[in-house]
């Protein structure tokens, strides 16, 4: 059963201390990406990576930090530098082949800090 | 960069009836724009797209628009059922890594 797979669904930290959240897609996709979504607002670009071990800035990379070690894995840390961590994560991927466009998303984490 | 505008922000709508959701982008090089499906609590689900190349694309009950010299676009659903009822976003493809800049959402209840 192909897809991506994001955990945990709900995560919970204390202010201060750095998290790490999943990303795994077996669908063989090349690119991935990590958005953002706050209530009532859109989708915000974190960060993405096209390739294994090359990964670029979003529009709101401040606070996280990525890795892309394997092609299916993609992994985002949210530092106790983001200043307003609480919000559901959402991480999509692309197969990048030719005009191939099309984000298939995860189901997201909702990361609570208190 | 890249501002997507999407309208009206709730819609609310008998069983039976058409919805129509309403976007602009600003950068005219977009080609591609993605519309999403998001049910409360899950990841947003791709339901239709359209590239610059083309006018309109219908997939049974749903019909994207694209206007690329007033540079918006639509999304169309008829003879709406009560499952339609979610929160849709509409997306134009960036130039940084063929990311997506989204609208923020319309939230569409189909009432019986």
């Amino acid at each position: 059963d192909g897809g991506i797979t994001q955990s945990p669904k709900y995560l919970f930290r204390k202010e201060g201390q750095n998290v790490t959240l999943s990303c795994e897609q077996n669908l063989n996709h090349d690119a991935m990406y990590w958005y953002r979504q706050d209530p009532g607002q859109g989708l915000r670009l974190i960060y993405y990576s096209q390739i294994v071990n090359d990964f670029q800035k979003g529009d709101i990379a401040e606070g996280y930090s990525v890795s892309r070690e394997k092609k299916e894995s993609f992994p985002l840390t949210v530092t106790s530098a983001q200043k307003n961590p609480t919000a559901f994560y959402l991480c999509a991927s692309r197969h990048a082949s030719g005009l191939n466009y099309e984000q298939y998303f995860g189901p997201g984490t909702r990361l609570t800090v208190t | 960069g890249e501002n997507v505008e999407q309208h009206p922000s709730t819609l609310s709508v008998q069983e039976g009836d058409s919805a129509v959701i309403k976007c602009t982008y600003s950068d005219s090089a977009s080609n591609y724009f993605p519309w999403y499906k998001q049910e409360l609590g899950k990841g947003p689900q791709l339901i239709i797209d359209i590239r610059s190349n083309v006018g309109e694309k219908k997939d049974q009950r749903i019909a994207v628009t694209l206007n690329k010299t007033a540079k918006h676009f639509s999304l169309h659903i008829t003879e709406t059922q009560p499952e339609d009822s979610a929160v849709y976003f509409c997306a134009a493809k960036a130039n940084s890594g063929y990311a997506l800049n989204f609208g923020k959402g319309t939230s569409l209840l189909v009432t019986p």
